[in-house]
């Protein structure tokens, strides 16, 4: 029942530095996307994936890399790493035609 | 563009009261879908209850229901006999119908449930 699975939960960055965010789901669902959470607001999507070999941008893109090898996999990279970049972040995953869409627990990234 | 708005930032409601959380959104599409989140304190994202816009029920979970009103862009969800751990802030989303992954979120309602 692992569903959708975020690495790391918590980190800590230094302003510039580079990291990425691991997601991996175990359902063999096509859709994937990433979306970030700041204070006071909803979700907004980053990017997200319609299948192996395919990303396209969201609505807060910037800085902001993906890549989608496999099925299961969808990384987020951030390529230097700013203050307002600080946020909550989710992936997310759902199966052709399905429409529930799984969240995985968040990953809390502060940059500083 | 869509937008979804929720104008209530907070509510409170007595336990095994029936509370209603207000959204509403606007789209010049006529096939989407409307859901409703709950996320805790531990933040994890939990589907709540969803709606096609085609269907004109509303629909029904258990303690959750909708109050749909497709022309007047509103989807309030209505949570009865309310328990402690209904507390969560509660998001409505909007997605288009046909493959876009975009979800749009509306800011949330704060919903604290006193005992």
């Amino acid at each position: 029942n692992a569903g959708v699975t975020q690495t790391p939960k918590f980190q800590v960055l230094k302003t510039g530095q580079s990291m990425t965010l691991q997601c991996a789901q175990d359902m063999n669902h096509e859709y994937m996307s990433w979306y970030r959470q700041d204070p006071g607001m909803g979700l907004r999507l980053i990017h997200y994936s319609v299948g192996a070999g395919i990303t396209d941008q969201g609505e807060v893109p910037n800085g902001y890399n993906v890549s989608r090898s496999t099925t299961e996999d969808f990384p987020l990279r951030l390529l230097s790493a700013a203050p307002s970049q600080t946020s909550v972040y989710f992936c997310a995953s759902r199966g052709y035609r399905v429409l529930t869409i799984y969240f995985g627990e968040g990953s809390w990234l502060t940059v500083v | 563009a869509q937008t979804v708005t929720q104008s209530q930032p907070e509510m409170s409601v007595q336990e095994a009261e029936t509370v209603t959380l207000s959204c509403t959104y606007d789209t010049s599409e006529n096939n989407y879908y409307l859901f409703w989140y709950k996320q805790p304190p531990s933040r994890q994202m939990i589907l709540v209850i969803r709606q096609e816009a085609y269907k004109q029920q509303n629909a029904t979970e258990n303690r959750f229901s909708v109050n749909f009103q497709k022309a007047a862009k509103s989807f309030s969800l209505k949570i009865s006999d309310s328990q402690l751990g209904d507390t969560a802030m509660y998001f409505c989303a909007f997605q288009t119908q046909g493959g876009s992954e975009k979800l749009v979120f509306g800011k949330g309602t704060k919903l604290t449930v006193n005992p």
